[in-house]
């Protein structure tokens, strides 16, 4: 039984860039979430996915980050013109329906340089 | 928004003694979980607790969901070197998406 896999584990990017990570979530799990982890904090959400259907954004979400979940199976979240300030931990976790705990998988560290 | 708040956060233990840390609330929430996270690695799920007043015990872990709903502890006995660690609390929201939100974490340092 696979977890939640995370791809890529590390990125490095100028301010500027354009960035995307890419979740895949347990197998059969249809409820996907994206959440943003800071240095010294815990995670705080920002978007989720029922199968293929983004239901949910958190305000923390600007207008630069625009989230996928295309066939209702992996997901991708893409950050557009980097700020100093979306240096983070983004973590992704799915569980298999609702009131069951949500798994995370280790998540992409970003770093913009 | 929502915030939790954890305590300690931080704590420095010898080998063999018992850890308890707590989360409170100015919310109520449905569920509660305990999620322990390593340097440069996800949260990992120890315990969910969906009844108040619900005591659940996971190998040398237990933890409550107070009965007002707005608080939880989880306790570790006997605490070996791999315990060190992160560990965060988190309340479900029932409605919508379920979010988590989550305390600030514990840090736990053990001396062997």
């Amino acid at each position: 039984d696979t977890g939640v896999s995370q791809d890529p584990r590390h990125k490095i990017t100028k301010r500027g860039q354009n960035v995307t990570f890419r979740c895949d979530p347990i197998s059969e799990h249809n409820r996907l979430y994206w959440y943003r982890q800071t240095l010294g904090q815990g995670p705080e959400f920002l978007t989720y996915f029922q199968n293929e259907a983004q239901l949910e954004k958190s305000r923390l979400l600007s207008d630069r980050f625009s989230a996928e979940r295309p066939k209702g199976s992996f997901s991708t979240l893409e950050i557009q013109r980097t700020e100093q300030g979306d240096s983070a931990m983004y973590l992704c976790a799915s569980s298999l329906m609702e009131y069951q705990p949500q798994h995370f998988g280790d998540g992409t560290r970003l770093s913009i340089l | 928004g929502q915030q939790l708040n954890q305590s300690p956060q931080s704590m420095f233990i010898q080998e063999g003694e018992d850890v308890s840390m707590n989360c409170t609330s100015s919310s109520i929430f449905n569920t509660w979980l305990w999620y322990k996270q390593d340097p440069g690695e996800g949260p990992v799920l120890l315990i969910a607790l969906y009844k108040a007043g619900e005591l659940t015990s996971n190998g040398r872990l237990t933890a409550q969901f107070g009965i007002t709903r707005k608080d939880s502890f989880l306790n570790i006995s006997a605490s070996i070197p791999s315990d060190v660690g992160i560990y965060f609390c988190a309340g479900q929201i029932i409605q919508g998406a379920q979010k988590l939100v989550f305390g600030q974490g514990t840090r736990l340092t053990i001396n062997p």
